[in-house]
């Protein structure tokens, strides 16, 4: 399996444009993640995925976040509009039910400058 | 909410020695834990993962502990290597996956 698919790798974009971010899961799993890594916060739960349903998303840091997982293998972070400090590495990782091995992506550094 | 620290947040060894780092929890009622390795620039990898029911579990030198009733687990490294290097996080997945912070680990040759 090629794991967890992560794209762009890197993005750098100007304040106000809209960011999407991509995610293919590894094939049947059933559990997805993203999470949000700076120096300052460490890592971050935005939200998690059962089933391509939404269960918990109290990470999500404001309004102009949103994720969505339209079928089991593809998720997308969108933030509209873009600010400076949502500068950071975005993770996707994805799990076979709760309580098995997590494995994460490569993650999707972005600059918004 | 559950909290995860890791101690110490940074140690250097010389190559050979053998090491112990930390992470403790505060909410016990948990399903797992995993400990990751990060390189720099990298993601993730998953080094090792404890089930609630579980004590230890153990991969070549590698053994990770869990004491789930005082919300502690060990990494014991053996005989560190300067390929070791890197960031190890500790994972607690109860209602979702919280991470601690991290220990920046640097094994010198």
């Amino acid at each position: 399996d090629a794991g967890v698919i992560q794209s762009p790798r890197h993005e750098v974009t100007e304040m106000g444009q809209e960011v999407t971010l991509r995610c293919k899961p590894i094939s049947g799993h059933n559990s997805l993640f993203w999470y949000r890594q700076t120096m300052m916060r460490g890592l971050e739960l935005l939200i998690y995925f059962n089933n391509n349903v939404p269960i918990d998303d109290s990470g999500m840091p404001e309004d102009r976040f949103s994720a969505k997982m339209p079928n089991a293998s593809f998720s997308t972070l969108k933030i509209q509009p873009s600010e400076p400090r949502d500068s950071a590495v975005y993770f996707c990782a994805s799990s076979h039910s709760s309580g098995n091995t997590i494995y994460f992506g490569e993650g999707s550094w972005l600059t918004v400058v | 909410k559950q909290e995860v620290t890791q101690i110490p947040a940074a140690l250097s060894v010389p190559e050979g020695e053998n090491l112990v780092l930390n992470c403790s929890f505060t909410d016990s009622a948990i399903y797992n834990l995993q400990w990751f390795r990060q390189d720099p620039g990298k993601g993730l990898t998953s080094l090792l993962l404890i089930q609630s029911s579980q004590r230890e579990q153990t991969s070549g030198r590698l053994n990770a502990s869990l004491d789930k009733s005082s919300g502690r687990s060990t990494l014991y490294i053996a005989a560190s290597q300067p390929g070791d290097s890197a960031t190890y996080l500790c994972a607690v997945n109860g209602n979702d996956m919280r991470f601690g912070a991290g220990t920046r680990l640097t094994v010198k040759p």
